[in-house]
């Protein structure tokens, strides 16, 4: 099973890029990986996913070299609204107790 | 509309008591999540379940039970409440049975056990 870690915490500030990475090193093949946003009390909102290379949209890209051992979700120019916990969740297509799994958050702080 | 509601949104109880939290969806997803996010905010999945499978995390007590009276509904039935099971409770769903799908979540229900 993939044993998920992100840094527990970043800082930044408005209109700065952010790069927030996960590692996964023992990533299964048909394991996918996703990222999700969440607000104080609020449940997570998804934000993007990919299986390998890269993938982009409206509001993220996510960047997943070719060992798939880790991935770096990408912000660009951030904003206040920006800040938030930020999980990454590896899992496969076929659901087996233990092996979706988040990891355990970054909390992204954007600063004036 | 809310595309995922739960009820309570907040559940205070004593230790022994039998409660239930209900989940709707109104989204037309085939698929239904119960996660539990504890006070480090570690989430975790406790249950997905279509029509066809029920697929169990195998470290949720069996104190713990969904129970599905259709598509759109999820209930989480929880027996005997410990202190430990005081926790953030969220339903989820995706559209098709892949849980690569996109999963929207609920608000949460924030559960405490004294």
């Amino acid at each position: 099973l993939a044993k998920i870690t992100q840094p527990i915490s970043m800082d930044s500030y408005e209109g700065q890029e952010v790069n927030i990475t996960c590692s996964h090193n023992n990533i299964a093949t048909n394991d996918y990986i996703t990222w999700y946003q969440q607000f104080p009390s609020q449940g997570p909102r998804f934000i993007i996913q990919g299986y390998k290379t890269k993938v982009t949209n409206e509001v993220a890209s996510l960047f997943i070299p070719a060992d798939r051992k880790s991935s770096t979700l990408s912000l660009p120019r951030v904003s206040l609204s920006d800040t938030a916990v930020y999980y990454c969740l590896v899992g496969g297509e076929r659901y087996n107790n233990n092996d979706m799994r988040f990891g355990a958050g970054t909390r992204l702080t954007v600063k004036p | 509309d809310t595309a995922v509601s739960q009820t309570p949104k907040y559940l205070v109880t004593q230790m022994g008591n039998d409660k239930s939290i209900k989940c709707e969806q109104n989204l037309g997803h085939d698929t239904m999540y119960w996660y539990k996010q504890d006070s480090k905010k570690f989430l975790k999945i406790m249950f997905s379940y279509n029509n066809k499978e029920l697929i169990i995390n195998e470290t949720v007590p069996n104190r713990f039970s969904p129970k599905s009276p259709d598509k759109a509904h999820l209930n989480l039935h929880i027996n005997s409440l410990e202190l430990g099971d005081s926790a953030v409770y969220f339903c989820a769903s995706s559209q098709g049975t892949s849980r690569v799908d996109e999963q929207y979540f609920g608000p949460g229900t924030r559960l405490t056990v004294t």
